[in-house]
């Protein structure tokens, strides 16, 4: 199993600026994945962190708004960019279980734009 | 789209079997069924997963068709703490950059 650690654990910003997420994982990964829910909604994918590589990022999202870094094996940030109210939500960061296929997430990182 | 579909929400009785079906209708061949929950303000939770077996754990049993196109999750003795929405996944075992969730369902367990 893998235990995922993620700063901060809420926030409330201010619009137009940006936050930036840690995720920090107990054990050496390959792939990291970040994850927003909005309120009341199920969770989307964002995009897929490798170390040594560019994310890669679903659609909806760009890197100029969300850029993601993965300096290690065991960390990776999100930054939410030029906040809006519409990116008010919860911010998951997940690994994967390379064996069983087995998603790990964080406790999530609640963010409010006002 | 996700590729799973289920009922937005159900109820159970606490102590009787809580059964969440999920229709996986297009699911290819190496395809597994995974099952998460998310209790109110928490990340989401692994429970089980299997490929065309029957698979029983600590927490829950999973019960796949034949023909694969749907299976359904059971807790056995619901309890309160139960209540959660729950996500069935169909994707493959190694390939989870490409995974959807969909609306999951709402599980309610009333005292």
């Amino acid at each position: 199993s893998a235990v995922i650690s993620q700063k901060p654990s809420r926030d409330i910003c201010q619009r137009g600026t940006s936050l930036t997420i840690q995720c920090q994982v107990d054990s050496q990964v390959t792939m990291m994945f970040w994850y927003r829910q909005q309120p009341g909604q199920s969770l989307t994918l964002i995009a897929t962190a490798n170390q040594g590589s560019e994310a890669t990022y679903e659609s909806g999202f760009v890197i100029d708004k969300f850029p993601i870094s993965r300096p290690n094996l065991t960390f990776s940030t999100l930054t939410v960019s030029n906040m809006s109210p519409e990116d008010s939500s919860i911010y998951l960061c997940s690994v994967e279980d390379p064996t069983t296929g087995e998603l790990f997430f964080g406790e999530g990182s609640r963010l409010t734009v006002l | 789209d996700a590729k799973t579909t289920q009922p937005p929400s159900m109820d159970c009785a606490e102590g009787r079997a809580a059964n969440l079906p999920c229709n996986h209708s297009t699911i290819s061949g190496n395809e597994y069924v995974y099952w998460y929950r998310q209790i109110h303000s928490q990340g989401p939770q692994y429970i089980i997963h299997g490929l065309k077996n029957n698979e029983t754990n600590e927490m829950a049993s999973l019960i796949i068709t034949e023909d694969r196109k749907s299976s359904t999750l059971i807790l056995p003795h619901a309890t309160l703490r139960d209540t959660a929405v729950y996500y069935c996944i169909a994707c493959s075992q190694t390939s989870y950059d490409k995974v959807i969730f969909g609306p999951g369902t709402s599980l309610s367990v009333i005292p």
